[in-house]
């Protein structure tokens, strides 16, 4: 089974810049998360879709952030204008359901820094 | 918000040893997930406890699950170097039903 793909792997961009991030979860999980993972802290939830709509973007900066999954599968995360402190990894992760007993496959991130 | 703290922060011991990490919380847990992760990757599920005193073995990983389900925790035996990353307890919340993570322990295991 493959995993959960996102590209870039590393990113570097000034502030004010704009970036997109991609993810493609595993064939057949409805649900699909981005978490952001600042260095030496654990994942934050970002936001949460379940096939294409949005679930929960409760904790996600609506001012510069955006996020899309048009058609149910692959998602875009977008920062415009990127800060000095979104520099993070940017983790997406899916599920086959939702549940207390349902784990999450991750992808291995995009690290991005803002210069 | 339930909040989880992770103890110890930092974990640094010699391969062979043996260690304990902490995840507690003020709230009750309906279930509680461990995760492991590498340097340069994501999170890998280790295991999932969801009944309160539940103790779940995985290899030399033992996971404890509290009786009242507001704490666990994840002994190692004789740890190894392929033991090192960092060690994410989370719990399952939010306002629509999402993990939350603790902030981790970071392991490093020498030869």
């Amino acid at each position: 089974e493959a995993g959960v793909a996102q590209s870039p792997r590393y990113k570097i961009i000034e502030k004010r810049q704009s970036v997109a991030f991609w993810c493609n979860p595993i064939s057949g999980h409805a649900t699909l998360y981005w978490y952001q993972q600042i260095l030496g802290q654990g994942p934050k939830l970002l936001i949460q879709f379940q096939n294409n709509g949005v679930v929960d973007d409760s904790q996600l900066p609506k001012d510069r952030f955006s996020a899309e999954r048009l058609k149910g599968v692959d998602s875009t995360l977008k920062i415009q204008p990127a800060k000095l402190e979104d520099s993070a990894v940017y983790l997406c992760a899916s599920s086959l359901e939702v549940g207390p007993a349902v784990g999450y496959t991750f992808g291995s991130g995009t690290r991005l820094t803002v210069v | 918000t339930q909040l989880l703290e992770q103890s110890p922060q930092f974990l640094s011991i010699q391969e062979g040893e043996n260690l304990t990490v902490y995840c507690n919380s003020s709230s009750v847990f309906s279930s509680l997930q461990w995760y492991r992760q590498e340097p340069g990757e994501g999170p890998v599920l280790l295991v999932t406890v969801v009944t309160g005193g539940e103790v779940k073995k995985l290899k030399r990983l033992t996971f404890q699950f509290g009786d009242a389900r507001k704490d666990s925790s994840l002994h190692i035996t004789a740890a190894q170097p392929g033991d090192t990353g960092l060690y994410l307890c989370a719990l399952y919340g939010g306002s629509q039903g999402n993990l939350i993570f603790g902030k981790g322990t970071k392991l490093s295991v020498k030869p």
